[in-house]
Formats: C-alpha cells, structure tokens, sequence
C-alpha cells in the first residue's frame, strides 16, 4: 500500500513569506503528527491530529499551524517565515494515537528560508 | 511518555554485531519500547518494537530485562549501510501525547 506522501519535496521561500506543507497519510491511518528536524535540535515535535482535531502541540510560537481534513490528509502552515525556520518537516501517521501504535514516516518536506 | 537516554554516538566495523542500549527509568506499565532508524534527509523508519523479554525480526533484535528500564537493540553483522541515526522511543496508547524522540545514537560503520 502506499506509503505516507509529503508534499512539496524542496522549498525555498523568502523570509516573511508564508508556508503550506501537504502530508497525506497511509490508507486508515487517522492520527499525523508533524516534526521539524534540524542538524542542532534533532527531532522537534510541532503537533498531532486525530479525527480533525488537535490533541497535542510542541513548543512552537503561534506562526506554526496545522490541520486536518475528514479524509485525515493534514496540512501544516508556517507564516511570517525566518531564517530559523529552514530545516526537514516531516510528517508521520498512525492507525491510532499513541506511541504504540508505531509511526510511518514520510521523506520529509526540505525547507530553505532566505 | 518516558524521557529516554541513549548514547550520542557509536563506531563498528562492517561485519560485527551492535548493541545500542537505551535507558527509559520511568517507563509506564503500558508502554511499549519502538526503535527507529534514520538515514540522512529522510524519515525514521520503524525497525523493531517490543513490550519484555525478547523479540526478533529479519533485519534486528530487542532485549528487554525484566524490569523494563532499559532495552537493547542489536544489529547482527552490520554492513556500510546500517550506518545512520538509531532512535528508541518509549509510549503508550491512547492520546495527549507529545511523542518526543531523543537524540537518538549515530551509528557509523566502518569498511
């Protein structure tokens, strides 16, 4: 079955601009949760949802957003870009919320802010 | 979810077996123990998952003593490509989580 798909792939945005990345998850899966990675802070949790609704969020500011549709495709949104901001977002789904459950990654949007 | 302490770093020559251990003292009744691994710019893929004693696929092991407080994820005679990041996280079911991953353990093999 198809894996989890994250959209754009590459990204160069201008700092104050703002963001839209796309993550649909595998088939059934109703929980994603979105991670920003850079080489200094490893894997930073942003937020999860499950069944539209937001269950958990990182310490991130308020420029971070996200949501989720009723097919639980899921987007995240950057506004007010900086610099800091460049790194890998990746988004991960789970049949289920939890740890437990396991979590299947996608490649990862690369995000350049300059 | 249990706060989890793994080593930043480990080296190996092409053809040993790797032991990485992670320590997870506060690890929950109803936690299990899931292992990741990561290769530059993509996602962690899931390895191995665990709740006690021992559990076995084809690419890894994963031992986890009684008392659940740490757990070992070993690779048998390892190759260049299983040089990458190693991630051990710990969690249970249900949600209000913020799943949090640590620094994981970068594995580098050697021809």
């Amino acid at each position: 079955k198809a894996g989890v798909t994250q959209t754009p792939r590459y990204l160069i945005k201008t700092r104050g601009q703002q963001v839209t990345l796309s993550c649909s998850p595998i088939s059934g899966h109703r929980s994603v949760s979105w991670y920003q990675q850079t080489p200094g802070q490893g894997l930073q949790f942003l937020f999860e949802y499950f069944s539209e609704t937001q269950r958990n969020k990182g310490n991130f500011p308020g420029r971070f957003s996200g949501r989720q549709f009723s097919n639980s495709r899921s987007e995240m949104n950057v506004s007010t870009l900086e610099l800091g901001d460049s790194a890998l977002y990746l988004c991960a789904s789970s049949a289920r919320q939890g740890a437990n459950y396991g979590y299947t990654f996608g490649s990862g949007t690369r995000l350049t802010v300059v | 979810l249990a706060k989890t302490t793994q080593p930043i770093s480990m080296d190996s020559y092409e053809g040993q077996e790797v032991n990485i251990t992670c320590s997870h003292n506060n690890i929950a009744t109803n936690d299990y123990i899931t292992w990741y691994q990561q290769f530059p710019s993509q996602g962690p893929r899931f390895i191995i998952q665990g709740y006690k004693t021992k559990v076995t696929n084809e690419v890894a092991s994963l031992f986890i003593p009684a008392d659940r407080k740490s757990s070992t994820l070993s690779l048998p005679r390892v190759s260049l490509s299983d040089t990458a990041v190693y991630y051990c996280l710990v969690g249970g079911s249900g949600g209000y989580q913020k799943v949090t991953f640590g620094t994981g353990t970068k594995l580098q093999v050697i021809p």
